[in-house]
């Protein structure tokens, strides 16, 4: 069974600090892993995504996140935080290429951006 | 191109009675998935759609049910509501033909949240 586990509820940062939100993930076969971001009273937007090939990925508004098999983590980051990017980010994980759309989220982790 | 729409928005319901919330998929979209957020928590995958037949089931009763149309929207069914059924439902649709704006990434739209009493 596939499962991810997203460390700290929430994170607080300064404006222009360095973003790092945890993700580590559990699955039986290769893994295809997106991060999420939802804003108050929004769906969800897709960051970013890995699937195969490059294991560190970029996406949109600046950040990015590294797939590393060893440590089975997809570790989501950003040099240097504005106050948009204060939301709720949520990391997610798939079934490889069998059911992307069958996703398994972690409970979420809060930024907060200070000025 | 439009995105994917919800509604309604909000609604509040009392247990046992029954619900249904429609979604209308991103245009050039095939395939419904939809989620159940409860509060504090991520989503959860209910069912997904795809040529309109259930695709694939998350660890849901079956009192949640869904349809998919020809026009590729959706509604999600649930019966003799609970109070644990309060929470953010989530569609989201995507497309597997490789060219198509989306294709293989979930697009979600904003939910409709229902509070049961």
């Amino acid at each position: 069974a596939q499962s991810v586990t997203q460390l700290g509820s929430h994170v607080s940062v300064s404006e222009g600090a360095l973003v790092l939100l945890r993700c580590n993930y559990s699955s039986s076969v290769p893994p295809y892993l997106f991060w999420y971001v939802q804003y108050p009273n929004q769906g969800l937007q897709l960051l970013l995504k890995y699937t195969t090939g490059a294991t560190l990925v970029k996406g949109i508004n600046g950040f990015e996140a590294e797939f590393k098999k060893s440590e089975t983590s997809f570790h989501l980051t950003k040099p240097s935080a504005h106050m948009s990017d204060a939301a709720e980010y949520f990391c997610a994980v798939s079934e490889g290429s069998y059911n992307t759309d069958k996703l398994i989220f972690g409970t979420g982790t809060r930024l907060q951006v200070f000025p | 191109e439009t995105g994917v729409t919800q509604s309604p928005t909000h609604l509040i319901k009392t247990r046992g009675q029954q619900v249904t919330l429609r979604c209308s998929s991103q245009s050039g979209h095939n395939t419904v998935s939809w989620y159940q957020q409860a509060l504090g928590q991520g989503p959860q995958f209910i069912f997904q759609y795809y040529r309109e037949e259930e695709n694939g089931r998350g660890n849901f009763p079956p009192r949640f049910s869904g349809l998919q149309f020809p026009n590729y929207s959706s509604e999600l069914n649930v019966n003799a509501l609970e109070l644990d059924d309060s929470a953010l439902y989530l569609c989201a649709s995507s497309s597997d033909r490789e060219g198509v704006s989306g294709a293989n990434v979930l697009t979600f739209g904003a939910g409709s949240r229902l509070t049961v009493l």
